[in-house]
C-alpha cells in the first residue's frame, strides 16, 4: 500500500542551525509528495511540493528534492529561525491528481533562541 | 475568500450521544475532504466528495460515521453513538479538480473530546 515515513521527534536546535527531516515513501505509480506544516494554534498548510522525480520544492527558505530512486524527499532549511517551531507533516498522494493525501505521523520542532 | 471553515471549533459531548460537524469549503472548490487526527499522529482519510457525489469512504469510517455535501457546497459530518475511540481532530479540506497539482487547503478543525 501506500505509506509514509517520517524521522521522529521531537527535534531541538538552536536558531541559525542547519534543519534535516528526512521522509520514505512506499507508493504504486508516480505520487505527488507535499510537506505541510502545522504551527501551534493553526491549521495544516502546504509548505513545499513536487509532483515529479527530480523536482525540487521551495518555500520560505525552506526545500526538498523529489528522489525516486532512493523514494525519499528529505526536509532541508539552511538556517532556522524560532518562528520555524511547528510540527511538519511528509505525505503523498499515489497517482497524481486531486486525490486524498496519505501523511506521515509528523516531527515537531524546537528552535531555541 | 475566507478560506475553508469549520463549525464548531470544539465539541465536548458524552458516549453515546451523536454529533454533527460543518464544513465550508473554498467556494469555488470542487472537492472537499474529511480527515482524523489524534494526538501524534499525522491526519488519517475518511472521505471525500467531488461536487456532492461521495467518491470514496476510508476503512476507519465505521457505519456509525456518515458524511454528505448535499448540493455540493458545504459538507456535514455526523457520528452516531459516540465512543471514547472517536475523540480527535477533524479536519476539512478543500481543492480545485483543475487545479494546482492536488493542493488541498484545511479548515481548523474540530477537536472532538468524547467524555
Amino acid at each position: 500500500g501506500n505509506s509514509v515515513t517520517q524521522m521522529e521527534g521531537p527535534v531541538t536546535l538552536s536558531e541559525e542551525a542547519f534543519l534535516t527531516i528526512n521522509c520514505t515513501y512506499t507508493a504504486t505509480g508516480y505520487p505527488s509528495l507535499f510537506w505541510y506544516v502545522q504551527y501551534p494554534g493553526e491549521g495544516l498548510q502546504l509548505l513545499l511540493k513536487a509532483t515529479k522525480a527530480d523536482d525540487k520544492g521551495s518555500n520560505k527558505g525552506f526545500e526538498a528534492t523529489y528522489r525516486k530512486e532512493t523514494t525519499s524527499f528529505h526536509l532541508e532549511k539552511g538556517s532556522v529561525q524560532v518562528s520555524d517551531s511547528a510540527v511538519y507533516f511528509c505525505a503523498l498522494t499515489p497517482s497524481g491528481g486531486n486525490t486524498p493525501l496519505v501523511f506521515g505521523k509528523g516531527t515537531r520542532l524546537s528552535v531555541i533562541a | 475568500d475566507t478560506g475553508v471553515s469549520q463549525n464548531p471549533r470544539h465539541k465536548i459531548t458524552k458516549r453515546g450521544q451523536n454529533v454533527t460537524f460543518r464544513c465550508d469549503p473554498i467556494s469555488e472548490h470542487n472537492r472537499l475532504y474529511w480527515y482524523r487526527q489524534t494526538l501524534g499522529q499525522g491526519p488519517e482519510f475518511l472521505t471525500y466528495f467531488q461536487n456532492e457525489a461521495q467518491l470514496e469512504k476510508s476503512r476507519l469510517l465505521s457505519d456509525r460515521f456518515s458524511a454528505e455535501r448535499p448540493k455540493g457546497s458545504f459538507s456535514t459530518l455526523e457520528i452516531q453513538r459516540t465512543e471514547q475511540g472517536d475523540s480527535a481532530m477533524y479536519l476539512c479540506a478543500s481543492s480545485s479538480q483543475g487545479g494546482k497539482d492536488n493542493e488541498q487547503f484545511f479548515g481548523p478543525g474540530t477537536r472532538l473530546t468524547v467524555l
